[in-house]
């Protein structure tokens, strides 16, 4: 059973366009949630994570809404550029207990001039 | 170098092969992941180390052999491997309390052919 769902699956925006990627999850014992950002032939890179206490952050360009009720979190890329063209994972963890971060199934996000 | 290292970055081996893949992290953590990227798929959790003691072993088959000598270096030795296998093969370390705080390597590209 997949632990957390994303989607869209691949996603196309304009320059200067708002990206908007979405994640559930079910376990209510996950208590952190990061969104990793993955180049090609790089691996996955911790860009911005949330904890269930807050319902928005934001660094830079980059913000999560979460939704604790609907256990619902996304990304929103503002002013996406064309460098921001990768591979998006959400994820979740319990910070206590088990090492074990579970991962979305990626969005492809291109940036298109 | 610094970061997470991993070599090779591709490699291609029959079935009846016997290879080693081989990660090191010059971040000062104690807790070392292995994990498997397909395509479409979660990044899938394979083994994890703290502090050179193995605490997890997702299932994996035992095709797959996992070593942690110390707390910086990690291999994957890889015997009788099908075709099924190919994948990128991911290392990641992190503090073993920042679990959800992990740093990946750039993944070694395995074909089974």
């Amino acid at each position: 059973q997949q632990q957390v769902k994303q989607s869209p699956q691949s996603l196309i925006v304009q320059k200067g366009g708002i990206s908007i990627i979405n994640c559930a999850y079910e376990n209510t014992a996950f208590d952190y949630f990061p969104w990793y950002q993955q180049f090609p032939g790089k691996g996955p890179a911790l860009l911005i994570a949330i904890r269930p206490d807050v319902s928005e952050k934001k660094e830079g360009r980059f913000t999560i809404s979460f939704n604790k009720s609907a256990k619902q979190f996304s990304l929103h890329i503002m002013d996406s550029q064309p460098g921001d063209s990768a591979t998006y994972f959400c994820a979740a963890s319990m910070q206590d207990g088990a090492n074990n971060l579970f991962f979305g199934t990626g969005t492809r996000l291109t940036v298109i001039p | 170098e610094t970061g997470v290292t991993q070599t090779p970055r591709h490699l291609v081996m029959g079935m009846t092969n016997k290879k080693s893949l081989k990660c090191e992290q010059h971040l000062g953590h104690n807790a070392m992941y292995w994990y498997k990227q397909s395509a479409k798929k979660p990044l899938e959790l394979m083994f994890v180390y703290n502090f050179k003691e193995q605490t997890e072993n997702n299932s994996v088959p035992s095709r797959f052999s996992p070593e942690c000598p110390n707390s910086s270096h990690l291999f994957l030795h890889l015997h009788t491997l099908q075709p099924e296998d190919s994948a990128l093969y991911l290392c990641a370390s992190s503090q073993t309390r920042r679990v959800s705080e992990q740093y990946f390597g750039p993944g070694t590209r395995l074909t089974v052919t």
